[in-house]
């Protein structure tokens, strides 16, 4: 069984505008909470990360809600921008947040 | 150069071959990972390497066999594969081991096809 999911495959949003990217998970043991961003031909990379003894956690552009009790977080990106298309996946780890389990990805189109 | 090189980028096998996948890290850290993306699935962990030695194995078939000489170096020896196995192959590291936030830090990865 999955333990992490993003349930939207695809994105598309119009630049200058809000992207909201979601994930669940089922595994109460997962206690942070990673987000990273793959381009096309290249590996993923880190974007924004959050503990569970946080709600909310901001970098710039790029905001991640967590929602404990139901195993839920988001990632918003404000204002978005065409270089933000890629494929962002959600990932959830307890002590090590090497050995994380990831969902599936979900391609986010940001169109000019 | 800095980062995690991956070699080769790409790689077409037959079923009787056997090939290696290099990696390398040039970021000083300790940790080492093999993740595999195979197609409309996630990212699955196949092997945790601190300071060299093994840390995990996550069931994965004796066909893949990792080797990790130094905690700059990561090796993933491929033989008599099946053409399930064609996937993206990442290798990962990270600076600690145990008690670590720190997120991973990917290559560009290795397309690998068996034929």
């Amino acid at each position: 069984d999955q333990q992490v999911k993003q349930n939207s495959p695809s994105l598309s949003v119009q630049e200058g505008r809000i992207s909201i990217l979601n994930c669940d998970y089922t595994n109460s043991m997962f206690d942070y909470f990673l987000w990273y961003k793959k381009y096309p031909a290249e590996g993923p990379t880190f974007l924004i990360s959050i503990s569970s003894i946080k709600d909310k956690n901001e970098d710039g552009r790029f905001t991640v809600f967590l929602n404990k009790s139901a195993k839920h977080l988001s990632l918003h990106i404000v204002p978005s921008q065409p270089g933000d298309s890629a494929v962002y996946f959600c990932a959830a780890s307890g002590t090590n947040a090497g050995k994380s389990t990831f969902g599936d990805g979900t391609t986010l189109t940001v169109k000019p | 150069e800095t980062g995690v090189t991956q070699t080769p980028r790409h790689l077409v096998m037959g079923m009787t071959n056997k090939k290696s996948l290099k990696c390398e890290q040039h970021l000083g850290h300790n940790a080492m990972y093999w993740y595999k993306q195979s197609a409309k699935k996630p990212l699955e962990l196949m092997f945790v390497y601190n300071f060299k030695e093994q840390t995990e194995n996550n069931s994965v078939p004796s066909r893949f066999s990792p080797e990790c000489p130094n905690s700059s170096h990561l090796f993933l020896h491929l033989h008599t594969l099946q053409p399930e196995d064609s996937a993206l192959y990442l290798c990962a590291s990270s600076p600690h081991r145990g008690l670590d936030r720190s997120p991973l830090h990917f290559g560009n990865g290795t397309r690998l096809t068996v034929t």
